[in-house]
């Protein structure tokens, strides 16, 4: 099944506003990962968050976690229609030894219009 | 950041055939490496995990016979979809890590699409 769940599912801006995906799981993690994915082509890796951090920024990235409530946002600013592209969190936990896995939640599908 | 290859990027297949993906490392040892299946719109599902020289760790539902992977170097992983049909038409990714990084600090190839006519 699948551990991170993104909303919503798909999100239609305008240049320059901003842009929120969420993202809960169930489980615990070791780290939570965004990644982006543009149709058709692989995923690039974008920010990596730490279960004991609360926030990250990478330019115009801004990723929060909240363990509490198992969840993360991704916050894309001043958006470009170029960050038009499917966003992926992925949490990664244990999967035994020294093997850590990651799971994909559905994603959320983000067109920025010109 | 550390580059990896995947090849072919497309391929078309008659039902029946055996096609093989490889997956390399260009400028890294991988010691893990993950081979993941996309459908259209939908997330990635993780297939198998294989460290170098040991024999690929499959999840649950995925059939290991139908799905070969070999790690046999630090540096490649091949995947082998054997016997394809018209349901093994997919986007399979892989993505490798290595000593040194962060948990879970994976690097993903292109992917690459099949398609079983």
């Amino acid at each position: 099944s699948q551990q991170g769940e993104e909303d919503p599912q798909a999100l239609s801006i305008q240049e320059g506003e901003n842009a929120t995906m969420n993202c809960s799981y169930k489980t615990s993690i070791n780290n939570l990962q965004w990644y982006r994915q543009n149709s058709g082509r692989g995923l690039v890796h974008l920010i990596l968050i730490r279960s004991n951090e609360r926030e990250k920024h990478s330019g115009r990235l801004r990723v929060t976690l909240d363990t509490s409530k198992k969840s993360s946002s991704l916050l894309i600013t001043a958006s470009r229609a170029a960050d038009t592209a499917s966003y992926f969190c992925a949490t990664c936990n244990s999967g035994g030894g020294s093997n850590y896995k990651l799971t994909f939640g559905k994603g959320t599908l983000l067109t920025v219009n010109p | 950041g550390a580059v990896v290859s995947q090849h072919p990027s497309w391929v078309i297949c008659k039902s029946g055939t055996s096609v093989k993906i490889e997956c390399r490392s260009l400028d890294f040892q991988a010691t893990t490496m993950f081979w993941y299946r996309q459908f259209p719109k939908q997330s990635l599902m993780l297939m198998a995990t294989s460290n170098e020289g040991s024999k690929a760790t499959y999840e649950q539902g995925v059939e290991k016979d139908k799905f070969l992977i070999n790690h046999a170097s630090l540096t490649l992983s091949t995947l082998t979809v054997t016997s394809a049909h018209p349901e093994d038409s997919s986007f399979y990714i892989c993505s490798a890590s290595g000593q040194g990084g962060s948990p879970g600090e994976l690097f993903f190839g292109e992917g690459s699409r099949l398609t079983v006519l």
